[in-house]
């Protein structure tokens, strides 16, 4: 079994719609969660990150985590064409320890 | 500020030779990461530099072997050349070990 699990899509949606990503783990371990923006043949770019439990939101975007479940989600709201790219979700447990990433979802959001 | 920088951009090598990958990190960051990513696939961690020292290494052979200066750059090197090796190679830098910030990459083919 993987220690992070990403439904690799891939994922179509209309120009608008609300996008809902999603990881499983199984490490304890990890505290920090992170998700990575990947446009195709480009370097993952850092979207926004999050500390153990709970909601993060940054613009259009909004993390949550619930380490009782295991499972974190990355919510897109008015989603645009330029969304369109590989998403990554991350995990650490923190300090130097290493970040360990998911297979990506390619989401493709159709004008 | 320049972000994380990565040469060369694309390179063609041959079964059985070497090759050095060379990565500067972002202003103010002091840790190097590498990461291997195959096609459809997340980044695998290769492992870690700071202050000039290998700190953690994932499950990567003797091949892949590495080195960071004095001004935090990097350097990947890859012996004895395999097909399986091609794949995108990150580089990725820290200034606290989880928020990791990726340079644009280096795709490397072997034939």
């Amino acid at each position: 079994q993987k220690e992070v699990e990403q439904d690799p899509g891939p994922l179509s949606v209309p120009e608008g719609a609300i996008v809902s990503l999603n990881c499983t783990y199984s490490n304890s371990a990890f505290q920090y969660f992170m998700w990575y923006r990947q446009y195709s043949r480009k370097g993952p770019e850092l979207l926004m990150y999050t500390y153990s439990s709970g909601n993060k939101e940054d613009g259009r975007f909004t993390a949550q985590v619930d380490k009782s479940s295991k499972y974190i989600s990355l919510f897109i709201r008015d989603s645009q064409p330029s969304d369109s790219a590989t998403y990554l979700c991350a995990m650490s447990p923190g300090g130097y320890q290493k970040v360990t990433f998911g297979t990506g979802t390619k989401l493709q959001v159709i004008p | 500020d320049a972000g994380v920088t990565q040469s060369p951009t694309h390179l063609i090598k041959t079964r059985g030779q070497q090759v050095t990958l060379r990565c500067s990190p972002k202003s103010g960051h002091d840790t190097v990461s590498w990461y291997q990513q195959a096609l459809g696939q997340g980044p695998q961690f290769i492992f870690q530099y700071y202050e000039e020292e290998e700190r953690q290494r994932g499950n990567f052979p003797d091949r892949f072997s590495g080195h960071q200066f004095p001004n935090y750059s990097s350097e990947l090197n890859v012996n004895a050349l395999l097909l399986g090796d091609s794949a995108l190679y990150l580089c990725a830098s820290s200034a606290t070990g989880y928020e990791q910030y990726f340079g644009p990459g280096t795709r490397l083919t072997v034939t």
